[in-house]
């Protein structure tokens, strides 16, 4: 079992709707929980994080984490075809540890005008 | 503000040949990430360094190597190259080691051929 699961999709929405990327994971270790954007041949890109469990909300994107049930959410209202990306998610373990971040294989997600 | 840059940005080897990728960090920033993503794959850790050390290694064989130098620059090594070793190299910077906040270049297309 992968430590960061998440389903490759692809994801195909119209303008404006709204679009939830969903990860589980498995270690519990794992404090921290990124969201990245990769546009095609380029790197990733940050869009938030979050520590724990909770919410984070960043203009149109939204991080949710529950710990309990080890699932990590990304919202995003009013989606544009701008958007369209794979959308990576990660984990990384408490700070000072043997820092790395675990990615999940990426969802590709595709805005239609 | 120069973000991080990944140098080249596509490479072709043969076989059993030798590769070196060179990484600036983000200035201020002392902590290089190396990473390496598989097509269709999320990207997965290969090394950290931070103020010229190894502070983590993930799960890759000792053909794979890397340094940081004096001004926070890095270069990832790879011996003996294999057909398997064809993805996209990333490197990612943060301010220390185990910052939350970890900024990726472009990278660096490498192909085996």
């Amino acid at each position: 079992q992968k430590e960061v699961e998440q389903d490759p999709g692809p994801l195909s929405v119209p303008e404006g709707a709204i679009v939830s990327l969903n990860c589980t994971y498995s270690n519990s270790a794992f404090q921290y929980f990124m969201w990245y954007r990769q546009y095609s041949r380029k790197g990733p890109e940050l869009l938030m994080y979050t520590y724990s469990s909770g919410n984070k909300e960043d203009g149109r994107f939204t991080a949710q984490v529950d710990k309990s049930s080890k699932y990590i959410s990304l919202f995003i209202r009013d989606s544009q075809p701008s958007d369209s990306a794979t959308y990576l998610c990660a984990a990384g373990p408490p700070r000072g540890s043997n820092y790395k971040l675990t990615f999940g294989k990426g969802t590709l997600l595709t805005v239609n005008p | 503000d120069a973000g991080v840059t990944q140098s080249p940005t596509h490479l072709i080897k043969t076989r059993g040949q030798h590769v070196t990728l060179r990484c600036s960090p983000i200035s201020g920033h002392k902590s290089v990430s190396w990473y390496q993503q598989v097509l269709g794959q999320g990207p997965q850790f290969i090394f950290q360094y931070y103020e010229k050390e190894e502070r983590g290694r993930g799960n890759f064989p000792d053909r794979f190597s890397a340094r940081q130098f004096p001004n926070y620059s890095s270069e990832l090594n790879v011996n003996a190259l294999l057909l398997g070793d064809s993805a996209l190299y990333l490197c990612a910077s943060s301010l220390v080691s185990g910052d939350t906040e970890a900024f990726f270049g472009q990278g660096t297309r490498l192909t085996v051929v």
